[in-house]
């Protein structure tokens, strides 16, 4: 069974901290990454893609390193409203046309005043 | 707009009687999928539509039963259920279906099984 793997925190960090989650995942046929995030009791919302070049949206910036097989997410100046469990997501692509995304059990994150 | 919408928001029910969940969305999308979600656990994959058709069913008992009348529906009929079949019930939408694409979430129905 394909995996992906994130230590489930809670990361307790004060606001302003720049904090920085990383997942592995098994399947080396994957092609697509994501980082969604979900409140509690809430839907998961997309918060971005990772590319292979990387990207960045405002404090957030994703990597991927697909010779060691993890992806990263790093958060800078942490702000209250970033309290919350981010889940990584991975195709499970093990052949073309794979409908699964696999998702981690997710990094709960508090951010502390 | 990224939006999917869901209904009921919640819904109590007895292991005897029959109801639906709803999914509605209006982004073009072609791919439409149910998803179960336990507390503190990452959603798990039930059923992908693709092109109003069944294209997975991730071994669901038969008590759930879904159902696409168009592209823009998509309903979850239970009937039966047992209590730990209770959990958060979400729906997703992609472009088209395959891992490649993002999927974006309903807020969910929270469904109790009494």
């Amino acid at each position: 069974r394909k995996e992906v793997e994130q230590d489930p925190g809670p990361f307790n960090v004060p606001e302003g901290a720049t904090v920085a989650f990383n997942c592995t995942y098994s399947n080396s046929a994957s092609q697509s990454f994501f980082w969604y995030r979900q409140d509690c009791r809430k839907e998961p919302k997309l918060l971005m893609s990772v590319y292979s070049s990387g990207n960045e949206d405002g404090r957030f910036t994703a990597q991927l390193n697909r010779a060691s097989q993890y992806i990263s997410l790093l958060i800078r100046d942490s702000k209250l409203s970033d309290s919350a469990t981010y889940l990584c997501v991975v195709d499970g692509d093990s052949g073309a046309g794979s409908y699964q995304l696999t998702f981690g059990k997710g990094t709960k994150l508090s951010v502390i005043p | 707009d990224t939006e999917v919408t869901q209904t009921p928001k919640h819904l109590v029910m007895g292991m005897t009687n029959k109801k639906s969940l709803k999914c509605e969305q209006h982004m073009g999308h072609r791919a439409m999928y149910w998803y179960k979600q336990k507390a503190k656990k990452p959603p798990e994959l039930m059923f992908v539509y693709s092109y109003e058709k069944l294209s997975i069913n991730e071994s669901v008992p038969s008590r759930f039963s879904p159902e696409c009348p168009n592209s823009s529906l998509l309903n979850l009929h239970l009937h039966a259920l047992q209590p730990e079949d209770s959990a958060l019930y979400l729906c997703a939408s992609s472009q088209v279906a395959g891992g490649a694409h993002e999927q974006y979430f309903g807020p969910g129905t929270r469904l109790t099984v009494t």
